[in-house]
């Protein structure tokens, strides 16, 4: 079946504007997680949704961030007023979450370039 | 707070030679362990985790506890090995990933 779908692949944008990130998870994933990966790093957590709601946004590096998922399937990852130093990979993975550990399956990843 | 330590950001071997990548990490409970693997122009995925104790692609990782430490060993090394590797952390399960900062594997023919 179809894996972790993201879009854009790639956005390219100006310092100060505001730009919209989609995850369409696996079917049936109730749990969805963003990551950001910068360059020479590791992902780090952002946030992550359980359903509609978010169970765990700590990772979220300021108020500029923000994700939502209406309706527990699809999610996007709004940023505002963008930063050069938020241009990075941002990865989304889903997983089953069906009781014990659930395996998270990513997606390829959008890269955000801020001029 | 939790953290993975991965000493080495680049690992070069001849193929055939064993390799070892190295993962350490701090957390106060019991975690589960992780190794991702992303190959040239793919998406990050799943290698292999402590709790199953598989050996995945000719890889094997043992949990130390007492040293901290996971590390990622293959007796012979292949061409296709190479990849950017990624040890991780869950706290518990279903909870964001720990990632290390990654260790690029080549192995030269």
């Amino acid at each position: 079946g179809a894996g972790v779908s993201q879009t854009p692949s790639n956005k390219v944008t100006e310092k100060g504007k505001y730009v919209e990130l989609r995850c369409d998870p696996i079917s049936g994933h109730t749990a969805l997680y963003w990551y950001r990966q910068s360059l020479g790093q590791g992902p780090e957590f952002l946030i992550y949704f359980q359903g509609t709601g978010a169970a765990d946004d700590s990772g979220l590096p300021n108020d500029r961030f923000f994700a939502v998922r209406p309706e527990g399937s699809v999610s996007t990852l709004k940023i505002q007023r963008t930063e050069r130093g938020d241009s990075a990979v941002y990865l989304c993975a889903s997983s089953l979450n069906s009781g014990g550990y659930n395996e998270q399956f990513f997606g390829p990843g959008t890269r955000l370039t801020v001029l | 707070a939790q953290r993975v330590t991965q000493p080495e950001k680049l690992l070069s071997v001849f193929k055939g030679a064993p390799v070892e990548l190295k993962c350490n990490y701090s957390y106060s409970g019991s975690p589960e362990l992780f190794w991702y693997v992303q190959y040239s122009r793919q998406r990050l995925q799943l290698l292999l985790r402590h709790i199953s104790r598989e050996s995945i692609k000719g890889f094997t990782a043992d949990l130390n506890k007492g040293e901290t430490s996971f590390h990622l060993k293959k007796p012979f090394a292949q061409e296709e090995d190479s990849a950017m590797y990624y040890c991780a952390l869950e706290r518990s399960g279903n909870t964001p990933l720990v990632f290390g900062k990654g260790t690029r594997l080549s192995v030269i023919a």
